[in-house]
């Protein structure tokens, strides 16, 4: 059974940039799609983005430009990196994995981690 | 980009069925996959390509889509089952192709 991990700081200020890395546990980061998903407080999901192992992305239109999701498969980890944040980043933040397509569901999500911007 | 409209709230007595839709246009053309969320928890797989449900997912719940309008049914609604509950498309001809559901919140009364 996959399992994920964020870890990163849980506080980034104002025009800074949030940066996240999400560790895979139990399987190869290996032949799989790997996607950030977001939530503001009390708001619903939103779609970052997500990369193939191979180091292929698709970004949320909305973000394209401040986000950047990067791979290591050495370690196991993929890493997501937002600049600019302002206070409308301020959400939970999970990993996930949709498998080997990238239009799947999502099978595996991370527990989450909450990202506050603020000064 | 696609559009997905949730109802906000549905509310139902233990026992009895819960349905929840997701209208979008042509939205039997995609495949449906749908989400259950409670409170501090990560999102949970129910059900995906509309009808099928993960390994340790009760049969209480199926899915269906057709139309414009695709339905999360829960038979047999029990307390636990309350949660937000999010429809979720992949639309292919569109740049941001995952798109997910405002979501709904199911009480149960």
């Amino acid at each position: 059974q996959v399992q994920l991990q964020e870890s990163g700081p849980g506080l980034v200020k104002p025009s800074e940039t949030l940066s996240l890395t999400c560790t895979v546990s139990g399987g190869s980061i290996s032949s799989y799609y790997w996607s950030w998903i977001r939530q503001p407080p009390g708001k619903g999901l939103e779609w970052i983005g997500y990369i193939y192992y191979s180091g292929s992305t698709n970004y949320n239109p909305s973000l394209k430009s401040r986000v950047t999701i990067s791979v290591d498969t050495s370690k196991n980890q993929f890493s997501l990196k937002l600049s600019s944040v302002t206070a409308a980043d301020t959400a939970v933040y999970y990993c996930a994995t949709t498998g080997i397509a990238a239009a799947g569901p999502i099978q595996h999500w991370g527990q989450g981690t909450l990202v506050t911007v603020s000064s | 980009s696609y559009v997905l409209t949730q109802p906000p709230s549905v509310s139902v007595a233990p026992g009895k069925t819960a349905r929840i839709t997701c209208g979008g246009n042509n939205i039997g053309s995609k495949s449906v996959h749908w989400y259950q969320q409670k409170p501090g928890q990560a999102p949970v797989l129910v059900i995906y390509y509309d009808s099928d449900r993960p390994s340790g997912i009760p049969e209480r719940f199926s899915g269906s889509n057709s139309g414009n309008t695709a339905t999360l049914t829960i038979s047999r609604v029990e307390a636990g089952d309350e949660a937000d509950y999010y429809c979720q498309v992949w639309d292919s001809s569109s740049d941001h192709p995952r798109v997910f559901g405002g979501g709904t919140k199911l009480t149960v009364l």
